[in-house]
């Protein structure tokens, strides 16, 4: 079935510095979604992407972050600078219609370590 | 606060039984209902939705039922097999607010041979 890939699968940074988490979205979809899971807990949404723009985020969507699909590559979030709690696996999903209950199609996660 | 709670984090059934996996939601506005599955990528995958004008929906081995009243939703696997041993996330939210699903901690489903 469509796949949603991501891109590494772990990154290991220090405090203070940028990362960027890489997705592949499904070829056709055209909503962006990234979702975070810290250890132990559940996938918590952090900010849905449409149309070049920030569609809502939520409160864990800090200033230190950004997303950006730049001319239909990979879509990114960026953050700038990484802190301890920033430490989780990111989960980067897709899908080709919202509004309803338009299925998501999630990749692998990238887990994030922040030291 | 977690608005989505699974509170068994685990379950043992044996092959051939019947696997059942709750759900509890807070928010009364959520009207989408969805089980997803944990492949050993870690990638979750939809299984099953069901919207709250319906109390009940069958997939093959798979049906989720839904006590809007009670706040609640399950799913029953039927004829358990091996490969249904995963993750089960369950998740819910309003539909029209940017698909922006609450998640449960999941639940480890292990089906024993």
């Amino acid at each position: 079935g469509p796949k949603v890939l991501q891109i590494p699968s772990h990154q290991i940074i220090d405090m203070g510095q940028m990362v960027t988490l890489n997705c592949d979205p499904v070829s056709n979809h055209l909503y962006f979604y990234w979702y975070k899971q810290i250890l132990g807990q559940q996938m918590e949404f952090l900010v849905n992407f449409y149309n070049g723009k920030v569609m809502e985020k939520s409160k864990l969507f800090k200033d230190q972050f950004s997303v950006e699909r730049p001319d239909g590559s990979y879509f990114t979030l960026k953050i700038q600078p990484t802190a301890l709690e920033d430490s989780a696996v990111y989960f980067c999903a897709s899908s080709l219609d919202q509004g309803g209950s338009e299925r998501l199609f999630f990749g692998h996660g990238t887990k994030l370590s922040v030291l | 606060g977690q608005q989505v709670k699974q509170s068994s984090p685990s379950l043992t059934v044996q092959e051939g039984g019947i696997s059942i996996l709750n759900c509890d939601y807070e928010n009364d506005m959520f009207d989408y209902f969805a089980w997803y599955k944990k492949y050993p990528d870690n990638s979750p995958t939809l299984l099953i939705s069901v919207r709250s004008n319906v109390d009940k929906r069958e997939d093959g081995r798979l049906t989720v039922f839904l006590n809007k009243s009670g706040k609640h939703f399950s799913l029953h696997i039927t004829a358990s097999q091996p490969e249904d041993t995963a993750v089960y996330l369950c998740g819910s939210m309003q539909q029209g607010t940017g698909s922006k699903l609450s998640f449960g901690k999941g639940a480890k489903l292990t089906v024993s041979p």
